[in-house]
């Protein structure tokens, strides 16, 4: 069966530090990945999504990045955090028809910058 | 004009009783209809996809109103295990990307 990882659960950072946000896929390959946002009070935000290795969309331009260095991994990063940066980071993915099955999401990591 | 909305309440049910509520899109061309739940500080699960016909599973009931742009979601018979927030997601532009709404917070009152 398919399973998908993320890692750390919960993180705090200084202002002006560094990210880095993992996330892995087992059981599949070629999946569709994205990495979505969820401030507090607000909506799932899509940051990014990717159909294949070095294949990456950006929905909202940012101080975030996105890699996918391997088929099943995703990797979200920063150069220099940001307080705006804090919120709930989910891992999703997809494959086949969207419209049978939907998204599956990793467990996230909650952010907090300080 | 957001591409998907909700009221986020919260829906205080007692229970036993049932509670419903809409979510609207704005792309009249949208496609793959969903209803997620999300515990507390947990990520979204999949609840049920909504597809043109309606479709029901258990106490759960989701349909399609595509002349007025919204899907609903009713909740029979609301267990005090139903307390959640139900986010509804939409796919805008037929490319496997998901708009989210906020959210239906529903609580379950004995």
């Amino acid at each position: 069966s398919q399973t998908i990882h993320q890692w750390p659960a919960t993180l705090v950072q200084p202002v002006g530090s560094p990210l880095s946000l993992e996330c892995t896929v087992e059981g599949t390959s070629n999946p569709n990945l994205y990495w979505y946002r969820q401030a507090a009070g607000r909506g799932l935000q899509l940051l990014f999504y990717s159909i294949g290795i070095d294949q990456i969309s950006s929905e909202v331009p940012q101080n975030l990045s996105a890699s996918r260095p391997q088929d099943r991994q995703f990797i979200l990063s920063s150069k220099k955090l940001l307080l705006s940066d804090s919120g709930f980071y989910l891992c999703a993915w997809n494959q086949g028809p969207l419209v049978n099955y939907g998204y599956t999401f990793g467990s996230g990591t909650r952010l907090t910058v300080v | 004009r957001k591409e998907v909305e909700q009221d986020p309440g919260p829906f205080n049910v007692p229970e036993g009783a049932t509670v419903a509520f809409n979510c609207t899109y704005s792309n009249s061309a949208s496609q793959s209809f969903f209803w997620y739940r999300q515990d507390c500080r947990k990520e979204p699960k999949l609840l049920m996809s909504v597809y043109s016909s309606g479709n029901e599973d258990g106490r759960f009931t989701a349909q399609l109103n595509r002349a007025s742009q919204y899907i609903s979601l009713l909740i029979r018979d609301s267990k005090l295990s139903d307390s959640a927030t139900y986010l509804c997601a939409v796919n805008p532009y037929g490319n496997n990307r998901l708009a989210f709404g906020k959210g239906n917070q529903v609580v379950v009152i004995p």
